[in-house]
């Protein structure tokens, strides 16, 4: 089975624009959950989505946003992006389905530079 | 607030040792526990994972060690190799399936 793939990359961006991330998860896997890994700081919980519902959230403000389509591919959005937002976005999917322990595949990973 | 905490941020051990990986956490309604293993450049890969009604789970060179009343786990490394080399991720899922990730903890095994 292919792995998780998050596209693009690499990104720059400037402060105040917006950028789009993508996720395609592993096949017949419904769940896709966003996290952001900056130094120090672990990986932090952005969303779950599952069968094109968000199902958990985490603590992050309302510029950051995602999204499910119908075919478990996941986008994540962050509006007026701020130097802070620096960071690498990984995105995991998992065929969890409220049982047994939620083993997550992660993909590399997109790495956000804001300058 | 942290949940999870893995108070070393970074480890050294000799090949052929045993590594000890610790971490802790504050919600004792956790429903399981897993680890994480993280090269550079690459995502997390799922090692090895317990359930809070368990108090130990063994996979080949890793063992993971719960104890419930001090609200703590470790992962053991037995033999250390140096493509252990990695940062270790611990992770609590709540009974949303939520996971709550660790800082990291870097382990260097030396040859």
């Amino acid at each position: 089975k292919a792995g998780v793939t998050q596209t693009p990359r690499y990104l720059i961006k400037t402060r105040g624009q917006q950028v789009t991330l993508s996720c395609s998860p592993i096949s017949g896997h419904r769940s896709v959950s966003w996290y952001q890994q900056t130094p120090g700081q672990g990986l932090q919980f952005l969303f779950e989505y599952f069968s094109e519902t968000q199902r958990n959230k985490g603590n992050f403000p309302g510029r950051f946003s995602g999204r499910q389509f119908s075919n478990s591919r996941s986008e994540m959005n962050v509006s007026t992006l701020e130097l802070g937002d620096s960071a690498l976005y990984l995105c995991a999917s998992s065929s969890y389905t409220l049982a047994g322990a939620n083993e997550q595949y992660f993909g590399p990973g997109t790495r956000l530079t804001v300058t | 607030d942290q949940q999870v905490k893995q108070n070393s941020p970074s480890l050294s051990v000799q090949e052929g040792r045993i590594s000890i990986l610790n971490c802790d956490y504050t919600n004792s309604m956790f429903d399981y526990f897993l680890w994480y293993k993280k090269y550079p450049a690459e995502g997390p890969t799922f090692l090895i994972s317990i359930s809070s009604i368990k108090d130990k789970n063994e996979d080949g060179r890793f063992t993971v060690f719960l104890n419930k009343s001090a609200k703590h786990l470790s992962l053991h490394i037995v033999p250390s190799q140096p493509g252990d080399s990695a940062v270790y991720f611990c992770a609590a899922e709540d009974q949303g399936g939520k996971l709550i990730f660790g800082q990291g903890t870097e382990l260097s095994v030396k040859p």
